[in-house]
Order: structure tokens, then sequence, then C-alpha cells
């Protein structure tokens, strides 16, 4: 299978534990996305890799949330001292660098914060 | 920046009618459309997207969206739908090689 994976796919952690989500996305991809899904909600941006630099974050990335792609292939997402308002779907995509930018998500990882 | 908006965040419909579900967006720039949808407990599927060129395009599974610049719209169509179309549908934007700004979603139940 050649698309892009998530895991965990179920996380449920006590508020003030640590938590880290990995994403590996499609080979041949240079890009690599991170969002973040509440119920009846869109999708929401946090942050952006181009190969193994990070190019942008969101506001909603809080001091407490930090993206690595060491490599330029597989990214994690750690969210320090959870919060109950942390629990979300985050859901990971990937492109190539192409005129439209189209972007094939993963089934993301739901974190639950007790 | 560029925002988006589905007026509608469910829609109940019967089997075999046809569907309309709105987007509509705000940007001072140009941007490429897309429709996404998400299937229960499954991650998001690219279903069409707007380039340029012909302003109707269309999916391989029936639907069909149309850009409309001067209303600043992106509505999807279905002539005659599918128990099997029930899912969320997203609407997004995104101006060139940048990211995208998803709408909030329309839930779509087929009812029998």
């Amino acid at each position: 299978d050649t698309g892009v994976s998530q895991n965990p796919r179920h996380k449920i952690t006590k508020r003030g534990q640590n938590v880290t989500f990995r994403c590996d996305p499609i080979s041949e991809h240079n890009r690599l996305y991170w969002y973040r899904q509440t119920l009846g909600q869109g999708p929401e941006f946090l942050t952006y890799f181009q190969n193994e630099a990070q190019l942008e974050k969101s506001r909603l990335l809080s001091d407490r949330f930090s993206a690595e792609r060491p490599k330029g292939s597989f990214s994690t997402l750690e969210i320090q001292r959870t919060e109950q308002g942390d629990s979300a779907m985050y859901l990971c995509a990937s492109s190539q660098r192409s005129i439209d930018n189209e972007q094939f998500f993963g089934p993301g990882t739901r974190l639950t914060v007790l | 920046a560029q925002s988006v908006t589905q007026l509608d965040s469910q829609v109940p419909v019967f089997e075999e009618a046809p569907v309309e579900l709105r987007c509509n967006y705000s940007s001072s720039v140009s941007v490429y459309l897309f429709w996404y949808v998400q299937y229960p407990n499954q991650g998001l599927q690219l279903l069409l997207k707007y380039l340029s060129g012909s302003t109707l395009v269309e999916s391989i599974n029936g639907f069909e969206a149309e850009f409309n610049k001067s209303q600043t719209s992106f509505h999807l169509r279905k002539p005659s739908v599918h128990i099997s179309d029930t899912a969320e549908y997203f609407c997004a934007v995104t101006p060139y090689g940048q990211n995208f700004v998803f709408g909030p979603g329309t839930r779509l139940s087929v009812l029998p």
C-alpha cells in the first residue's frame, strides 16, 4: 500500500501526559502537512514541511506542540502536557510540489485526553 | 487570507433524489478549489478539483461541481444519490501551492 499511514490510530491519555504521533507519507512526496479536526469542523492547518524543513506553523500550534521530519521522510507530532482541549483527530497529508498542491490524507490519529 | 463557508451542516435526502451541497469562498487572490469526501471511519479522499479551464468538473462516481467566479461559489451536485454516498463532504481552497483552508463540512445522509 502506497498511501499515507498514521500511527497509532487511537490514543487515550491522561491530562498532563505527553503523546507522540507518527505519519509516513507517500514515498515520493516532498511536502507533509499536519491538520487537526474536531467534531463538526473541517480540518484546521497546523504545520507543514517541505522535505525536512518546517516552513509554516499555524497560530493554533502552541508551544506544547512540536513537529519534526528529520530525514525528509516520516514525521512526528508531539504534544506535551496534554489538555482536554487537545482531544481531536490529528490528520497527516502529503503532496508533491505541484501547481495545485493536491494533498493525500492519512486515516488520522484520534486523541482522547481524560 | 481565505475562508470557506458551507451553509448546510446536514443534508438528508432520499435515495435516487438529486442533491446540491453548497460552498462559497472568500479570497483576495486566485485559488484552486477542491471537494473532499470523508466516509465513516476513513480518511479524506479527493472527490474533484477545479484548477482552470472548463468551470464544470466531474468525478468518476457521478458528482459534478461548477465554479462560479462572480458568486465565488463551487457547489457540488449529483442528479441521483445512492445509499453509499452517505458521508461528510468538505469544500477546500488553496492559493497557488499553499495550504488548504477547509469549510466546516456538510453531512450528507441518504435515506432508503
